[in-house]
This record gives structure tokens, C-alpha cells and sequence, in this order.
């Protein structure tokens, strides 16, 4: 039973362009919410995080919003740059603890 | 990815093999934890760890032992490797608090059971 979704295995966008990344959870004691990038062959990291006591979030590029009543969240980056094309995990954890749980990850290509 | 050290990075076992990947950390995080990568199946926790002396089973823990002796080691062992241990290995700590930016992940481990 997989408790944190992203049911879109790729997107790809033009460069400039906004990237809509979605994300569903099911477990409703979730209450605090990130993402990850990763390029390959290195480990994940940190990009942007929302509490469930907030419904968006925003740091530079990139903007997490947090529908708790859909169990929905999504992350924006305008405007989308090459550098950005990676795979990005949204997860969520329980409590004030580190405990993650992930999604299966979108790949994001952005289009020169 | 600062701060996370796991070793080896690329690993080929035979069937049946023991072995440890290493991971330390140097930022005094209580909360430790590996996780496993597989294709189309995202990042899933094997073990974890709040702090020395304390482990916990994650989604996947089958065919792995940890131990905390120390805040800085987490070790995770394969006792008898299988083909289905294929995977990439990610270990990661953190402080335990709310923040995500105070979760770290170390470079990964490539390992392949053959």
C-alpha cells in the first residue's frame, strides 16, 4: 500500500516554462511534507518542505503547495531551467521525526 | 550530500555473501537510516536509528542487521546476500526536528548480487 504517490513517471517542459510536479498521500497523519531532487549516480537532496499547519510555501524558484483536504500537494519551479531536469521525490513523515516516506519519483526534463 | 560518508561505493557480491556498508556522519545527528533504491520503486526505509544504542525496523528490513554503538556509525549488514539485494543503498541522518533541510543523504552504494 503505497502511502505517498506521484502517478506521473516523467514530465518535460520547455525551458522557461513552469513544472506542475504532483504528489497524492493517503495517510492522513501525515503532517510535514518535502522534496527531494537527485541527479544520478549522487544521493538526494533537500529542495523545499511545508508544514500541514501551511498551504504554500516559497523559496526562490520554486513554490509547494499543500491541499490537506485532497491529500494533494504539488511543487512549482518558474521559470524552469536546463538544470533543473532530475528526479524529483516528494515524501512525508509523521511527528517531529525524520522518518521519511517517499514517492516513486517523476523524472523532469527541461527542454533547451 | 556533506557530512554523509558510505562505503563502498559500488560492491559485487556472490549469493550468499556477508557484507557491511559503511556510513558515518560528522554532524552529531541522533537520527540515522538507510534507505534502498530501486527502479520505479522510489526510496524505501530498510532500518533507522534515533539515536546510540536504539534501531528500528523499516518498511523493508529482510535480510539486513544494524547496530548504533556510536552517534557517528550506522553500519547496515547483509548476513547472506540475494539477487533481490540489488539495489542502490542511500544512508542519511538528521536532527530529528521538523526541518527537512537538516536531513542529509550520503552519495550511495551501488551493490550487486550476482
Amino acid at each position: 500500500d503505497q502511502q505517498v504517490k506521484q502517478n506521473s513517471p516523467s514530465l518535460s517542459v520547455q525551458e522557461g516554462r513552469i513544472s506542475i510536479l504532483n504528489c497524492d498521500y493517503t495517510n492522513s497523519m501525515f503532517d510535514y511534507f518535502l522534496w527531494y531532487k537527485k541527479y544520478p549516480a549522487e544521493g538526494p537532496t533537500f529542495l523545499i518542505s511545508i508544514s500541514s499547519i501551511k498551504d504554500k510555501n516559497e523559496d526562490g524558484r520554486f513554490t509547494v503547495f499543500l491541499n490537506k483536504s485532497a491529500k494533494h500537494l504539488s511543487l512549482h519551479i518558474v521559470p524552469s531551467q536546463p538544470g533543473d531536469s532530475a528526479v524529483y521525490f516528494c515524501a512525508a513523515s509523521t511527528g517531529a521525526n525524520s522518518k521519511l516516506t517517499f514517492g516513486k519519483g517523476i523524472t523532469l526534463s527541461v527542454r533547451p | 550530500n556533506a557530512g554523509v560518508t558510505q562505503t563502498p561505493k559500488f560492491q559485487v557480491l556472490k549469493t550468499g555473501q556477508s557484507m557491511t556498508l559503511q556510513c558515518a556522519q560528522d554532524m552529531n545527528h541522533e537520527y540515522m537510516s538507510w534507505y534502498r533504491q530501486d527502479p520505479g520503486m522510489g526510496l524505501r526505509l530498510i532500518h533507522y536509528s534515533v539515536g546510540a544504542g536504539i534501531t528500528d525496523q523499516g518498511e523493508v528490513p529482510n535480510g539486513y542487521n544494524v547496530s548504533r554503538s556510536t552517534t557517528e556509525d550506522f553500519p547496515l549488514r547483509l548476513l547472506s546476500a540475494a539477487p533481490s539485494q540489488t539495489s542502490v543503498y542511500f544512508c542519511a541522518s538528521g536532527s530529528g526536528g521538523r526541518s527537512g533541510n537538516t536531513i542529509y543523504f550520503g552519495e550511495g552504494s551501488w551493490l550487486t548480487v550476482v
